[in-house]
């Protein structure tokens, strides 16, 4: 069965220093993979996908960047951090769009 | 580009049954999909309506109806657990490869 995993789940981060989030899938490949963010009482926001290694797609301009240096690995990275990158982040793979598996996402707080 | 619009708050008793409606705007719709998230946890699908009509499963159903950019989410039966919040998804031509979410609603059920 296909799992996907996310970490660190909580992270408190002061502004301007550097975030790597990291996420990966077992058991299935050639995924798409997905970074989205939330704010608190809010919808998704897409902010990267990916069809394949090294191929991604920017949605939303910001300081956040995305790899995906293996098929079933995508890291999320910001070089500095803003007070409104605060957010839930998170990871999701599908192989039919739509049927999005997420994983348990990343509480990021911004000080 | 794509919106939709489903209402932000709904409220019932065990027992009822719910209807969370979402309209869409969209170019080249391809389907609607339905994902619930339960507070602080990820979003897990529900449903997917490519063609029109209603799809069943258990207690959920989920209809489309393209000509009318609309569908909708149905819970039976309500339970406890179905508190939580529940968002439409649209795929369509100018972005294949992505949903793009409602902002969801939130859904309280009552004892």
């Amino acid at each position: 069965s296909q799992t996907i995993h996310q970490w660190p789940a909580t992270l408190v981060q002061p502004v301007g220093s550097p975030l790597s989030l990291e996420c990966t899938v077992e058991g299935t490949s050639n995924p798409n993979l997905y970074w989205y963010r939330q704010a608190a009482g809010r919808g998704l926001q897409l902010l990267f996908y990916s069809v394949g290694i090294g191929q991604i797609s920017s949605e939303v301009p910001q300081n956040l960047s995305a790899s995906r240096p293996q098929d079933r690995q995508f890291i999320l990275s910001s070089k500095k951090l803003l007070l409104s990158d605060s957010g839930f982040y998170l990871c999701a793979w599908s192989v039919v769009q739509e049927t999005q598996y997420f994983g348990p996402g990343t509480r990021l707080l911004v000080l | 580009g794509q919106s939709l619009e489903q209402p932000s708050e709904v409220t019932a008793v065990e027992g009822a049954i719910v209807q969370i409606n979402c309209t869409y705007q969209t170019s080249g719709f391809y389907g609607l999909s339905w994902y619930q998230q339960h507070d602080g946890g990820a979003p897990t699908f529900l449903s997917y309506n490519g063609l029109d009509g209603l799809e069943e499963t258990g207690r959920f159903s989920s209809f489309l109806s393209r000509s009318d950019s609309y569908g909708y989410l149905l819970l039976q039966e309500l339970q406890m657990k179905d508190s939580a919040s529940y968002f439409c998804a649209v795929r369509d031509r100018g972005s294949a490869r992505q949903l793009t979410f409602g902002s969801g609603t939130q859904l309280t059920v009552l004892p």
